[in-house]
């Protein structure tokens, strides 16, 4: 079964500060790992994502991550953040199989708070 | 706008009842997920249909049924309400077939409140 950990759980963040969250998962096989943004009382939008390739991988907003194979990590990371990077960020990960879509397995989320 | 459309947003019921939730997914994608956020437990997966059928199942309980109709739309019945239920609900979407079959796309939510 797939899982992910999201170490950082609340992260309090001055305006222009770089920013980093861990993420981690733990899965026999391939994955395809994401990670997605959730702003005050919306939905979850999607960031960025890693199917195959260059590991590091940019997304919307400035954002991006680098999978690290061999330690299981797929970090986010953006160097100045800005007051409406407000948000709830989710790592998650789904099962690569050629062709078929399935679940997503998502991290406990990582709530960050910037400070102006 | 991800193109997933979910109704109602906000629900409020007693214990007991029943309510069915709704969700149309983008145009063309076969595939139909479930997902319950709750404080307490985090984003769980539910239930996933692809093209009417059911695909796979994650943490739904026996009181929670769904299914997918032949528009695709699918419906997200939820029956013998407890408290604990209080979540919100999200549906998402996602393609047939191809790398572009992994990413999923989510709707706004149904807040889901039991009293």
């Amino acid at each position: 079964a797939q899982s992910v950990s999201q170490h950082n759980h609340h992260v309090i963040l001055s305006e222009a500060a770089s920013l980093e969250l861990g993420c981690n998962y733990s899965y026999g096989g391939t994955v395809n790992l994401f990670w997605y943004v959730q702003y005050p009382g919306q939905h979850l939008q999607l960031l960025l994502k890693y199917f195959s390739g260059d590991p590091l991988v940019k997304g919307i907003k400035g954002f991006e991550a680098e999978f690290i194979k061999s330690k299981f990590s797929f970090n986010l990371r953006k160097p100045s953040v800005q007051w409406s990077d407000t948000a709830e960020y989710f790592c998650a990960v789904n099962a690569h199989r050629t062709g078929t879509a399935s679940k997503l397995t998502f991290g406990t989320g990582t709530r960050l708070q910037v400070t102006l | 706008d991800s193109g997933v459309t979910q109704t109602p947003k906000h629900l409020i019921t007693a214990t007991g009842q029943r309510v069915t939730l709704r969700c149309s997914p983008r145009s063309g994608d076969l595939s139909v997920y479930w997902y319950q956020q709750s404080l307490d437990q985090g984003l769980q997966f539910l239930i996933q249909y692809y093209n009417g059928e059911e695909r796979a199942k994650g943490n739904i309980l026996e009181r929670f049924s769904a299914q997918q109709f032949p528009d695709l739309h699918s419906e997200l019945n939820l029956s013998s309400l407890e408290l604990g239920d209080s979540a919100l609900y999200f549906c998402a979407s996602s393609a047939s077939t191809g790398t572009s079959g992994y990413e999923q796309y989510f709707g706004p939510g149904t807040r889901l409140t039991v009293t």
